[in-house]
């Protein structure tokens, strides 16, 4: 299989911290491959948030780190702002599929 | 600053072909850095890749879509193109075009297009 599994939703008030899960196969993250994550507002195309696990491109927010195990990965958002409210997505390479795997996105609500 | 734009067809008709074309700038399609790659999102759903072009022309498809994609591009005009046969309500979705950072099996996609919506619909 190559699924990759994100929570569906996850929900936080303004000022909290919000952490959303990532978990692969033996064919993508669990075989060590790297992970990264993306950030889709409403209505727009994905934009890149974290790339090798844990490094931010130039014009991310310090507030958005992210860490890997060795089957799972996470993305934490501390100081809850309610621009942040979209779907977050991880992705890896699968050996499978010789191409990219996106896990099935996560819903962010600013409450 | 790397520009991707989607352009084509928007409504296909079942097991007719969709085409689409991706313009890029600010950066080369054969410039021996990145791959070029598409992906797609049904309405309300998640993200698929479903293929990309490296810089020296070789196309690498998911296997979901394999016997029905093919990936091109064109060097004169910086630019990349899908073509996807045998339509179905099932390939109703944004499909977006993105650069991809590729070494070895670190892959990423670092810049997107802004989308194009392609329905399937008699």
């Amino acid at each position: 299989q190559s699924e990759v599994t994100q929570p569906p939703s996850v929900s936080g008030a303004p000022g909290q911290r919000v952490t959303i899960s990532c978990t692969g196969t033996s064919s993508n993250i669990g075989a060590g491959y790297d992970v990264h994550w993306y950030q889709q507002l409403p209505g727009t195309a994905p934009k890149l948030l974290i790339y090798a696990n844990s490094n931010r491109p130039s014009g991310v927010p310090g507030r958005f780190s992210a860490s890997k195990s060795v089957t799972s990965a996470s993305l934490t958002i501390t100081g809850l702002q309610a621009e942040d409210e979209a779907d977050y997505y991880c992705q890896s390479y699968d050996s499978r599929l010789r191409g990219g795997v996106f896990g099935g996105g996560t819903k962010l609500t600013v409450l | 600053q790397v520009q991707l734009r989607e352009s084509g067809s928007g409504l296909v008709k079942p097991s007719q072909t969709l085409s689409l074309t991706c313009a890029v700038s600010g950066d080369s399609v054969s410039g021996g850095s990145y791959s070029w790659s598409w992906v797609r999102q049904p309405p309300g759903k998640g993200l698929e890749w479903i293929g990309y072009i490296s810089h020296s022309g070789s196309p690498y498809y998911n296997p979901s879509v394999q016997s029905r994609l093919t990936l091109s591009a064109d060097r004169s005009k910086n630019e990349f193109s899908l073509r996807l046969t045998s339509m179905t309500a099932a390939d109703t979705a944004v499909y977006y075009c993105a650069r991809v950072v590729l070494l070895g099996t670190l892959m990423y996609f670092d810049y997107w297009g802004r989308g194009a919506l392609v329905t399937v619909s008699s």
